[in-house]
């Protein structure tokens, strides 16, 4: 069965350097997600992406997170110049998006991403 | 803005004994709910969904849940549980329309602790 795949699986990173997290959804899906975990907190939406283009984003994406679509199959999320508070478990999601509202989004296994 | 409550962050049962956990949202238009499972150092995965008419829904792992309008409610349950339930449970919803690309909003989660 397709899944979503993301990479890596942890990242640690020191405050203030640029981090990449990387996602390639199922292959014929077109709406993107990025979604957060702070340790026992909700999970957060973060920003959605379609037709390369963000279409909706939380307040949390701010100028520091940006999206992309390099090529036909990774969707990344950057964050420019990290912070403690950006700790947080990423999980990347897809939809096809053809079938009206209420599809299923297929989460991928998440990114631990810890700050220092 | 939509928000989502889960009664209780954690839950235990008893092996064989039945299994609720609870969800209620806050909208004045019922929006598509989901359940999703995630067990330990995986991703979410969807359990069950309810995006039309039929109020009761069966998902995987013998897991079901009703949608109660007048109550706001979609509480998940299982008749039986097994060790192997042993997960966290997010209750989710995204607004009703046409819009394939609406976000999810997450509950607090729901730790499912199964007894011997």
């Amino acid at each position: 069965e397709p899944e979503v795949t993301q990479t890596p699986s942890h990242q640690v990173t020191q405050m203030g350097q640029e981090v990449i997290l990387r996602c390639v959804p199922i292959s014929n899906h077109l709406y993107f997600y990025w979604y957060r975990q702070i340790l026992g907190q909700k999970v957060e939406f973060l920003v959605s992406f379609y037709n390369n283009e963000i279409s909706e984003k939380s307040e949390i994406f701010d100028d520091q997170f940006s999206v992309e679509r390099p090529d036909g199959s990774n969707f990344t999320l950057k964050i420019r110049s990290t912070k403690l508070e950006d700790s947080a478990m990423y999980f990347c999601a897809s939809i096809f998006g053809g079938r009206g509202g209420g599809e299923t989004q297929y989460f991928g296994p998440g990114t631990r991403l810890l700050v220092l | 803005a939509q928000s989502v409550t889960q009664l209780g962050s954690h839950v235990s049962v008893s092996e064989g004994a039945l299994v609720l956990l609870r969800c209620n949202y806050s909208s004045s238009v019922p929006p598509y709910l989901f359940w999703y499972v995630q067990y330990p150092n995986q991703g979410l995965q969807l359990l069950l969904k309810y995006t039309s008419a039929a109020t009761l829904v069966k998902g995987i792992n013998g897991f079901e849940a009703e949608f109660k309008k007048s109550e706001t409610s979609f509480h998940l349950t299982k008749p039986s549980a097994h060790m192997s339930d042993a997960a966290e449970y997010f209750c989710a919803v995204s607004d009703r329309g046409n819009n394939a690309g609406n976000m999810l909003t997450f509950g607090g989660g729901t730790r499912l602790m199964v007894k011997p």
